[in-house]
């Protein structure tokens, strides 16, 4: 089955700074790339996701890049704020997007201003 | 946007009492919905696949007759925890697909269960 690893674990970075976080998946049925952001005790929110189809996608400071033939996708936030703390989960779809999601261990980001 | 409202938010309960979360998708028909676990500071785990009208699909490793599993309807899929143990205790949240190759899933916002 699908299984989708997250790296780093934990992320320490200062305001301003750039963040990525990067995920590999195994699946290569696998079409659809979302990542959330979930912060303690809430539901996890989307931020950004990518189909197969498509190689880079962005939105604003956000941006996501995705590498098929590697099985590998990437999240990158620049110009980092203190909100931007919180956990980060990757994700990938098993098979077809609107299928079960399998998610990551998870990145916990700080920014520090 | 998709809205899945999920109830109780918060639910304590004795060791060996059966405990039922409801997710309802508010403003779409849901013919899949999927129930996931997360433990403090761990990731989602995929629980089960819960399909209107037919048997949940259920993942590896979880126990279909301890977490019981019915989506009787387009909007509507609950979860029983049967017999609850306080090693069940953990965060249950729901998601709900619009259907296939659309993406996107809509959580729940998520029923803290302890168990004393």
């Amino acid at each position: 089955g699908e299984n989708v690893e997250q790296h780093p674990s934990t992320l320490s970075v200062q305001e301003g700074d750039s963040a990525v976080i990067k995920c590999t998946y195994s699946d290569s049925a696998s079409n659809y790339f979302p990542w959330y952001k979930q912060e303690l005790g809430k539901r996890p929110q989307l931020i950004i996701d990518i189909r197969s189809n498509v190689g880079e996608k962005k939105d604003q400071r956000i941006a996501v890049t995705l590498n098929k033939t590697a099985k590998h996708f990437s999240l990158h936030i620049t110009e980092t704020q203190p909100e931007d703390s919180a956990v980060y989960f990757c994700a990938a779809s098993i098979g077809q997007a609107g299928t079960a999601l399998i998610f990551g261990k998870g990145t916990t980001l700080s920014v520090s201003s | 946007g998709a809205v899945v409202s999920q109830h109780p938010s918060r639910v304590i309960c004795k060791s060996g009492t059966s405990v039922k979360i409801e997710c309802r998708s508010l403003d779409f028909q849901a013919t899949t919905m999927f129930w996931y676990r997360q433990f403090p500071k761990k990731s989602l785990m995929l629980m089960a696949t819960s399909n209107e009208g037919s048997k949940a699909t259920y993942e590896q490793g979880v126990e279909k007759d301890k977490f019981l599993i019915n989506h009787a309807s387009l909007t509507l899929s609950t979860l029983t925890v049967t017999s609850a143990h306080p090693e069940d205790s953990s965060f249950y949240i729901c998601s709900a697909s619009r259907g296939a190759n659309t993406g996107e899933l809509f959580f729940g916002e998520g029923s803290r269960l302890t168990v004393l």
